[in-house]
């Protein structure tokens, strides 16, 4: 089993809709990781959770910390949202998720 | 927001010989800097840890004889790809950790190595 679980593993989702992405991981952290890859396999780091909800623009992560889960919201989706997002957590060094491609249509 | 820069951002190169990836941290100090890999459709696979002024950290699996990585300087660490083979061929990641403001991570924009 992986440390860091992430689901779904694929997404298409119209403009407008509310998207959620969920990871699960199964190790101790010192924070979690939300991070965007876009096609050219650049990757930004969208946010990082060590308790709580952080929002940013259109983007809201949760964590809960007891239950090891965290999901990130994207609300009124756009096909520029449309990217491989990466669950990681780090403790001494990273560890990553599959990954979630979602696609985002017109 | 902390900058990673990671260079080339691809190279092509002839099987046999060696490319070299830098990774810099262009406004903090990084003692400690991260290599991955990433095979297409995959997730990121740590490779080896990087450690200013001694030697790397290889994770199982990972051949530190032909994945040479050097952190001479607080700023750079540098991933050497020695006697490339076509099986190498991969997108190569570096990111660095600010260690005075916390554990949030910074990457660099990636490299691209095709063998051939």
């Amino acid at each position: 089993k992986n440390e860091v679980e992430q689901s779904p593993q694929n997404l298409t989702a119209q403009e407008g809709e509310f998207i959620t992405i969920n990871c699960s991981y199964s190790v101790g952290i010192s924070a979690l990781h939300w991070l965007q890859q876009h096609p050219g396999g650049g990757i930004v780091s969208l946010f990082m959770l060590s308790s709580g909800k952080k929002k940013h623009g259109r983007l809201i992560a949760t964590i809960n910390i007891q239950e090891k889960h965290s999901s990130l919201h994207i609300t009124a989706s756009h096909p520029r949202d449309s990217a491989v997002y990466i669950c990681a957590v780090s403790s001494l060094d990273m560890r990553f998720g599959a990954g979630t491609r979602l696609t985002v249509k017109p | 927001g902390a900058v990673v820069s990671q260079h080339p951002s691809w190279v092509i190169c002839k099987s046999g010989t060696s490319v070299k990836i830098e990774c810099r941290s262009l406004d903090f100090q990084a003692t400690t800097m991260f290599w991955y890999r990433q095979f297409p459709k995959q997730s990121l696979m740590l490779m080896a840890t990087s450690n200013e002024g001694s030697k790397a950290t290889y994770e199982q699996g990972v051949e530190k004889d032909k994945f040479l990585i050097n952190h001479a300087s607080l700023t750079l660490s540098t991933l050497t790809v020695t006697s490339a083979h076509p099986e190498d061929s991969s997108f190569y990641i570096c990111s660095a950790r600010d260690f005075s403001g916390g554990t949030e991570a910074f990457f660099g924009q990636g490299t691209r190595l095709t063998v051939v």
